[in-house]
């Protein structure tokens, strides 16, 4: 069956510290990944998708296909970073996303 | 505002009684997704609508869920004779390009 793990609930680290937002999936098709955030109080937003291959905010993914990981990372932490991070898939050619359970993630000053 | 939607934001209401919540999507999506969003257990999908297409209904959790799309726009969700654990927040979000954009949500709370 179709399934994104995230594995932490919580992360927490101190500004500058890198960060490392661990997703993995299950899919036997060819799937796209999404990293969706939710910052407090505000609703669900976009931050980035593998095929885009772009940095948001200083954030990066990379699907990695053998791992079946599309973990989430930055090299330095901002406190304004702190929000809930949901890693997505969709299916082939459909519009579907299931996502993983969140991780929130706490940049401490 | 071109955003998705939702209302009301806040509803309360008792076990047993029947909710309506709606989602107006943005103008010319296609596609549209109902999720539920709870405390340990992140994002659930409930169900998914594309264009004039059977919707998947997989994610329901019960016969006490249902929802429709009229006329290809706005969508309601209905829970029959809710109970306690149905509380949460109820997502919508549509889509046109494979990229959904959520809505605020509606915070569902059974007393």
């Amino acid at each position: 069956a179709q399934r994104v793990t995230q594995p932490e609930k919580l992360l927490s680290v101190f500004k500058g510290a890198p960060v490392e937002l661990k997703c993995n999936y299950s899919y036997s098709g060819s799937p796209e990944l999404f990293w969706y955030v939710q910052y407090s109080r505000q609703r669900l937003q976009l931050l980035l998708r593998h095929i885009s291959r772009e940095s948001i905010k200083g954030f990066t993914a990379d699907l990695n296909k053998g791992e079946t990981s599309f973990h989430l990372k930055k090299p330095f932490a901002q406190e304004e970073d702190s929000a809930m991070y949901y890693c997505a898939l969709s299916f082939y050619n459909t519009d579907k996303l299931i996502f993983g359970t969140g991780t929130r993630l706490q940049v401490f000053p | 505002g071109a955003g998705v939607s939702q209302s009301p934001s806040n509803k309360v209401t008792e076990k047993g009684k029947d909710v309506e919540l709606r989602c107006d999507p943005i103008s010319g999506h296609t596609a549209l997704y109902w999720y539920r969003q709870s405390l340990g257990q992140g994002l659930e999908f409930l169900i998914y609508f594309q264009g004039n297409s059977a919707p998947d209904k997989s994610g329901l959790p019960s016969d006490r869920f249902s929802a429709e799309r009229t006329g290809g726009s706005v969508s309601t969700l209905t829970i029959q004779r809710t109970q306690q654990e149905d509380s949460a927040v109820y997502l919508c979000a549509s889509s046109s390009t494979h990229i959904p954009y959520f809505g605020p949500g509606t915070r569902l709370t059974v007393t």
